[in-house]
């Protein structure tokens, strides 16, 4: 496979269950991000990893859990979600770069459609 | 911090006709990028620009990057009804590192067979 592969791509859990979305890219890339899309909203920036770690929470609460085991692997954890949670969310991945340097965007993933009951 | 504004929000425009949409800067980019989504997908890289006053196209679409480096336009012409989706926007700064991009709100476009 080529690209960012998100799954599952469709998911409907109730307020007390636990999911976990999957991100995999096979670009080599070594920066990871999640974000959220709620209908016909601008994309909200949720969480960066660069190099498996966390640079970045954009005051996401805490029953969003992402995990970064590798550079080619993002998950998010979901528990206790809302019904405002039900949203888009896309993965991301890029090639961290140093300061200085330009860069060649960011190659998004499919997404997963959440709806949360 | 960085932000951007995208415009126009929406459009609802014939098929055949021309579309333009930009995006402004409160600082100075040295990259920008332009994305579409369409329905239910993840964002696709339409045009990337790295030079100020560079124009480029890409098929019917063409995109500039503006001599201030604060702003860019997108230009699609002669639309047709798989253009329908959302544009988005996108800047990097050389000074920020790990190449975080900053993106616009999106236009959402409309076209009327």
């Amino acid at each position: 496979e080529t690209g960012v592969t998100q799954t599952p791509r469709h998911l409907v859990m109730g307020m007390t269950n636990k999911k976990s979305l999957k991100c995999e890219q096979h670009l080599g890339h070594n920066a990871m991000y999640w974000y959220k899309q709620s209908a016909k909203k601008p994309l909200e920036l949720m969480f960066v990893y660069n190099f498996k770690e966390q640079t970045e929470n954009n005051s996401v609460p805490s029953r969003f859990s992402p995990e970064c085991p590798n550079s080619s692997h993002l998950f998010l954890h979901l528990h206790t979600l809302q019904p405002e949670d039900s949203a888009l969310y896309l993965c991301a991945s890029s090639q961290f770069i140093g300061a200085g340097r330009s860069m060649d965007g960011y190659t998004f993933g499919s997404g997963t459609r959440l709806t949360v009951v | 911090g960085q932000q951007l504004n995208q415009s126009p929000q929406s459009m609802f425009i014939q098929e055949g006709e021309d579309v333009s949409m930009n995006c402004t800067s409160s600082s100075i980019f040295n990259t920008w990028l332009w994305y579409k989504q369409d329905p239910g997908e993840g964002p696709v890289l339409l045009i990337a620009l790295y030079k100020a006053g560079e124009l480029t196209s890409n098929g019917r679409l063409t995109a500039q990057f503006g001599i201030t480096r604060k702003d860019s336009f997108l230009n699609i012409s002669a639309s047709i009804p798989s253009d329908v989706g959302i544009y988005f926007c996108a800047g990097h700064s050389i000074y920020n590192q790990g190449g975080k991009l900053i993106f616009g709100q999106g236009t959402e476009l409309s076209v009327k067979p």
